[in-house]
């Protein structure tokens, strides 16, 4: 059974990045899509972006280009990065597994990680 | 794109029936059938309940059943329980091969 494990520095700097890894046990991260969604304090969840399992990315139009995920197979970990953050990026951050059964259902995360608190202040 | 529209709270009594709506458009909801729901308790994961419109994962009970019918889905939970109260967001894959999540619905077992 896929298990996830979040990490990262609880506490980010205005203007700098935020980079989150996404540890995965049970299986090998390259088996399967991946995604990562956030929860800002007191509102509902938001979709961040797609690592898909042939090493390609969709990320989320909102985020304006400060998005980066990749997938390291030698770890067997996925990454999160964002950007000149702000903020508006204070959130708990998961990390998930795309549902993949015959073929991959692409808004069910069926395995999720127990999520990481980001908090965005000097 | 928009988040998908969902009521912010509903409530029901124990044993009774209710449903959560999830408005969206041609370019989501009505695109496919790869909208899902999940409940969230505060503190916790989110926990996949509903896939693919209307299928359950393993170990999701039969009191969940979804449907959709053009651009608004349901979640229907029936014979409520005290544990069913917590949080409800529906999820649409878009046609731009990225996905939406609704706003999110606030159930309350009375």
């Amino acid at each position: 059974q896929v298990q996830l494990r979040e990490s990262g520095p609880g506490l980010v700097k205005p203007s700098e990045t935020l980079s989150l890894s996404c540890s995965v046990s049970g299986d090998f991260v390259d088996t399967y899509s991946w995604t990562w969604i956030r929860q800002p304090a007191g509102k509902g969840l938001e979709w961040i972006g797609y690592s898909y399992i042939n090493g390609d990315t969709k990320y989320n139009p909102s985020l304006r280009g400060r998005v980066a995920m990749s997938v390291d197979t030698s770890q067997n970990q996925l990454s999160l990065k964002v950007t000149s953050v702000t903020a508006a990026d204070t959130a708990i951050y998961y990390c998930a597994k795309v549902l993949s059964t015959g073929w991959t259902r692409w808004a069910a995360f069926d395995v999720w990680g127990q999520g990481t608190m980001v908090t965005v202040s000097s | 794109q928009s988040a998908l529209t969902q009521p912010a709270s509903v409530s029901g009594s124990l044993g009774q029936s209710i449903t959560i709506s999830c408005s969206g458009t041609d370019s989501d909801v009505g695109a496919n059938d790869y909208l899902s729901w999940y409940q969230h308790h505060p503190g916790k994961a989110p926990k996949l309940i509903i896939y693919d419109v209307r299928n359950r994962p393993s170990g999701i009970s039969n009191r969940f059943s979804g449907s959709k019918s053009g651009n608004t889905a349901s979640l229907t939970i029936s014979g409520l329980q005290a544990e069913d109260e917590a949080d409800y967001y529906c999820t649409s894959y878009t046609t731009y091969s990225t996905v939406l999540f609704g706003g999110g619905t606030k159930l309350t077992v009375l």
